[in-house]
């Protein structure tokens, strides 16, 4: 089966403007995560959803991001007023069932540039 | 608060070596940790997943061992291949959080 799908691949954008990432997550997966991993640095984590409902929404650095899940499979970052700061590779990960005890399966990122 | 750290940073070896990758971790209370490999502009796959009940995960030439009481794991490469070469992560998730927290990784490069 398809593993998890992320787009766009690449993003490019200017500093104010909004962008959304999308995460199509394996079929099936109740758990989903999203990660900002930048430069030389491990996954740095977002938030995590089970099901349709954010369960951990701490790791969102402010109010400028933020995530949804309405149908608890796709979900979107959406990220407002970007600034150069945002740049990263924006990953997302989905597990089987209960957080922590299934394995994490990542897609393969989006890089965003903000210019 | 977890913290995760990854010694040594990179490491190159010659084909064939037998090496050992280490991850500690603050707090004790894990749920579990994996390890992972990051390929240069690509996502993560995971290697190995263990248990906090647990103390070893085996798969192939990989060999992972966990070490609660001492906030260690372990991730031993046997005869290395220089298609092992990459980025090694490790992450542990924190009992009661259920969010994996990542060290900065261990770059390996495989010689031939």
């Amino acid at each position: 089966g398809a593993g998890v799908s992320q787009t766009p691949s690449n993003k490019v954008t200017e500093k104010g403007k909004y962008v959304e990432l999308r995460c199509d997550p394996i079929s099936g997966h109740t758990a989903l995560y999203w990660y900002r991993q930048s430069l030389g640095q491990g996954p740095e984590f977002l938030i995590y959803f089970q099901g349709t409902g954010a369960a951990d929404d701490s790791g969102l650095p402010n109010d400028r991001f933020f995530a949804v899940r309405p149908e608890g499979s796709v979900s979107t970052l959406k990220i407002q007023r970007t600034e150069r700061g945002d740049s990263a590779v924006y990953l997302c990960a989905s597990s089987r069932g209960l957080a922590g005890a299934e394995t994490q399966y990542f897609g393969p990122g989006t890089r965003l540039l903000v210019l | 608060k977890q913290e995760v750290t990854q010694i040594p940073a990179a490491l190159s070896v010659p084909e064939g070596e037998n090496l050992v990758l280490n991850c500690s971790f603050t707090d004790s209370a894990i749920y579990n940790l994996q390890w992972f490999r990051q390929d240069p502009g690509k996502g993560l796959t995971s290697l190995l997943l263990i248990q906090s009940s647990q103390r070893e995960q085996t798969s192939g030439r990989l060999n992972a061992s966990l070490d609660k009481s001492s906030g260690r794991s372990t991730l031993y490469i046997a005869a290395s291949q220089p298609g092992d070469s990459a980025t090694y992560l490790c992450a542990a998730a924190t009992s009661g959080t259920y969010k994996y927290i990542f060290g900065t990784g261990t770059r390996l490069k495989v010689l031939a």
